[in-house]
């Protein structure tokens, strides 16, 4: 069974760095194809696809926000971290963490999301 | 980038047939999954690959993908089937995942 649970602080002030934990059972990154992709949901509005890691430790970025992201997998803690610089309030949104396979580029199990806050 | 294009909302009578459009530039060459999200709730696949089905998701759910132009449709249409529905890609191009602007399905 597949679970991916998201960490991290609630509440953080602009301009400061936010890191979020993925922590996952149930499969490995050491898997050829898997992947571990971050997406975001601003209160009210789309989904917004952020960041993916695979097993082979290949990175993908959205552009719009690539300046500002960094994941890393720790694949001893079956951890994926995101870290986001610079936040604003416009960050403001649900991150959601997520299981994919290369062999298909879609989410098919997904954490329960973590609303994140930014206020000074 | 690669844009994905959703009608904001759709609404329909139970019993009915939905059809959610998701438009992209020679989308039809792409494999289109979709989502469906609760109030509050993670969203969950139902249908991936353009036309395939998860386990546990009824077959009221197909997809199809032609051209400019994927489209989920919901046959039979329940109270339980409302939720915002979103599109995503992976823009090969690119190598980036794209999702739609998300559509709000509303059961009359």
């Amino acid at each position: 069974q597949i679970t991916l649970k998201e960490s991290g602080p609630t509440l953080v002030k602009p301009t400061q760095t936010l890191t979020l934990t993925c922590t996952f059972s149930g499969f490995s990154l050491t898997t050829t194809g898997v992947g571990v992709g971050w997406i975001r949901q601003p209160p009210g509005k789309a989904l917004e696809w952020l960041a993916l890691i695979y097993w082979d430790d290949d990175k993908r970025y959205s552009p719009s926000l690539k300046s500002r992201l960094t994941i890393t997998k720790d694949t001893s803690k079956n951890q994926v971290v995101l870290t986001v610089t610079n936040m604003d309030p416009v960050d403001t949104a649900t991150y959601f963490c997520a299981h994919t396979d290369r062999t298909g580029d879609y989410v098919d199990y997904w954490g329960q999301g973590t609303l994140v806050t930014v206020s000074s | 980038s690669y844009v994905l294009t959703q009608p904001p909302s759709v609404s329909v009578a139970p019993g009915k047939t939905a059809r959610i459009t998701c438009g992209g530039n020679n989308i039809g060459s792409k494999s289109v999954h979709w989502y469906q999200q609760k109030p509050g709730q993670a969203p969950v696949l139902v249908v991936y690959d353009n036309s395939d089905r998860p386990s546990g998701i009824p077959e009221r759910f197909s997809g199809s993908n032609s051209g400019n132009t994927a489209t989920l449709t919901i046959s039979r249409v329940e109270a339980g089937d409302e939720a915002d529905y979103y599109c995503q890609v992976w823009d090969s191009s690119s190598d980036h995942w794209v999702f739609g602007g998300g559509t709000k399905l509303t059961v009359l």
